[in-house]
């Protein structure tokens, strides 16, 4: 237990669906991530949110829009996927940004699969 | 781009021997971290190293910082089979401002019982 709580775990949606991605952290951290882990490639930094303020968009497709309300929430909004975003989403929490020496705390991650 | 790339991709060997890794990155960095990944789980955190230490111990855990060479080893003792998992290195940029870590690929680490 991390404390870092992602859901739902799996989800599997079609093209023309829209889905949402939920993470919460219970550590009182400031900065929250998401990553993209596909398979043979490393973890892609796609947005990193710092007091609820978005600092980075690793230009990540439209199609994927975040969403942090506070400082212990965040979302990660689909919709239009396409086949080649099926990965393993992974949020993150930290309590001050990578180039403060952050530590970084996982969830365990949703497997998403588009068909 | 990518930062930190690990080697070897893979590695297999039997309890109770030691497992080194190696990680190089590109740019200047504040610091490096290790993660362990257990297989279609989240990443943990192992242990972190500043540009201006040269080696930190944790446990059973060795991790060695060469910043003029841009390289990085975490040495694992006494392996287990809970040992098995792949592992991460992790740098910040200290030049290019970026706010979140860059990974490189892992190396896949599996203990013979």
């Amino acid at each position: 237990e991390t404390g870092v709580t992602q859901t739902p775990r799996h989800l599997v949606m079609g093209m023309t669906n829209k889905k949402s991605l939920k993470c919460e952290q219970h550590l009182g951290h400031n900065a929250m991530y998401w990553y993209k882990q596909s398979a043979k490639k490393p973890l892609e930094l796609m947005f990193v949110y710092n007091f609820k303020e978005q600092t980075e968009n690793n230009s990540v497709p439209s199609r994927f829009s975040p969403e942090c309300p506070n400082s212990s929430h965040l979302f990660l909004h689909l919709h239009t996927l396409q086949p080649e975003d099926s990965a393993l989403y992974l949020c993150a929490s930290s309590q001050e940004l990578a180039w403060q020496t952050g530590e970084l705390f996982f969830g365990e991650g949703s497997r998403l699969t588009v068909l | 781009s990518q930062q930190g790339e690990e080697d070897p991709q893979a590695l297999s060997i039997q309890e109770g021997e030691n497992a080194t890794m190696n990680c190089s990155y590109k740019t200047s960095i504040n610091n490096l971290q290790w993660y362990r990944q257990n297989s279609g789980r989240g990443l943990v955190h192992l242990i972190l190293i500043r540009s201006n230490e040269r080696e930190k111990h944790s446990g059973r855990l060795r991790v060695t910082l060469d910043t003029s060479k841009k390289s990085s080893s975490l040495l694992i003792t006494a392996s287990r089979a809970a040992d098995t998992a792949s592992y991460f290195c992790a740098t910040d940029d200290s030049g290019g401002g970026a706010d979140g870590l860059t990974f490189g690929k892992g190396t896949h680490l599996i203990i013979q019982p």
